[in-house]
């Protein structure tokens, strides 16, 4: 069974950093890229960021480009998502995804159900 | 990276059919064939319903079906049930600089 489990948000300040992980479970987690999507409260869903399969390769939203990092670890089969500079409009809850084919980095066939992270002084 | 554009909300009643479109421009939507559609219900992991435009992921119902002219992607959702009630999210891809770009989502209710 296809599992993806995030952990690592909370409560920071602005000008603060965390890092999200992604545990992957149930496929082979090098063959797939992967992805980051938030929502914020009351507002719609947003791509963050994609990485593919080996990790040679990453994207990101311009609102996070420079200020968020996206990584993996395939012998860990987990997935990151370094966040420096954090503002309060980076507050929301956090999924990420698995591609539904190798290269479909944000058609995801799993998520996992999210972390939440909160920005505020 | 502007949004694509979708319509706040569409309803219908159990057993009809319901439309989403989704605009976006000749960069994203009208560039490629990789639109995919999500259900979401708020506080849950998005649904992958649709993905290239058409194909749908096993075990999604054949009641979803996706097409797409030009700019303009679309979300069909027939004989609709209670539990199709929801938010739909388009999302394409929009070159290698940007990659995904959400539409602004649709509230489905179903009367």
């Amino acid at each position: 069974e296809v599992q993806l489990l995030e952990s690592g948000g909370g409560f920071v300040q602005p000008g603060g950093s965390l890092r999200l992980s992604c545990a992957a479970s149930g496929f082979t987690f090098s063959n797939y890229g992967v992805t980051w999507v938030r929502q914020a409260p009351g507002k719609g869903l947003e791509w963050v960021s994609a990485i593919s399969g080996r990790g040679d390769t990453t994207y990101y939203a311009d609102s996070v480009k420079g200020r968020f990092t996206i990584s993996r670890d395939n012998s860990k089969n987990t997935l990151y998502l370094q966040m420096n500079s954090l503002r309060a409009e980076d507050t929301a809850v956090y999924y990420c995804g698995k591609g539904v084919l190798p290269a479909a980095m944000f058609s995801c066939d799993y998520w996992g159900q999210g972390t939440l992270v909160t920005v505020s002084s | 990276q502007s949004a694509l554009t979708q319509p706040p909300s569409a309803s219908g009643s159990p057993g009809q059919s319901v439309t989403i479109s989704c605009t976006g421009t000749s960069s994203d939507v009208g560039a490629y064939n990789s639109v995919s559609w999500y259900q979401h219900h708020p506080g849950k992991a998005p649904k992958l319903m649709i993905y290239e435009v058409s194909k749908r992921p096993s075990g999604v119902p054949d009641r979803f079906s996706g097409s797409k002219s030009g700019n303009t992607a679309s979300l069909t959702v027939s004989g609709l049930q209670a539990e199709d009630e929801a938010d739909y999210y388009c999302i394409s891809y929009a070159g290698s600089n940007k990659l995904g770009v959400f539409g602004t989502g649709t509230k489905v209710t179903v009367l």
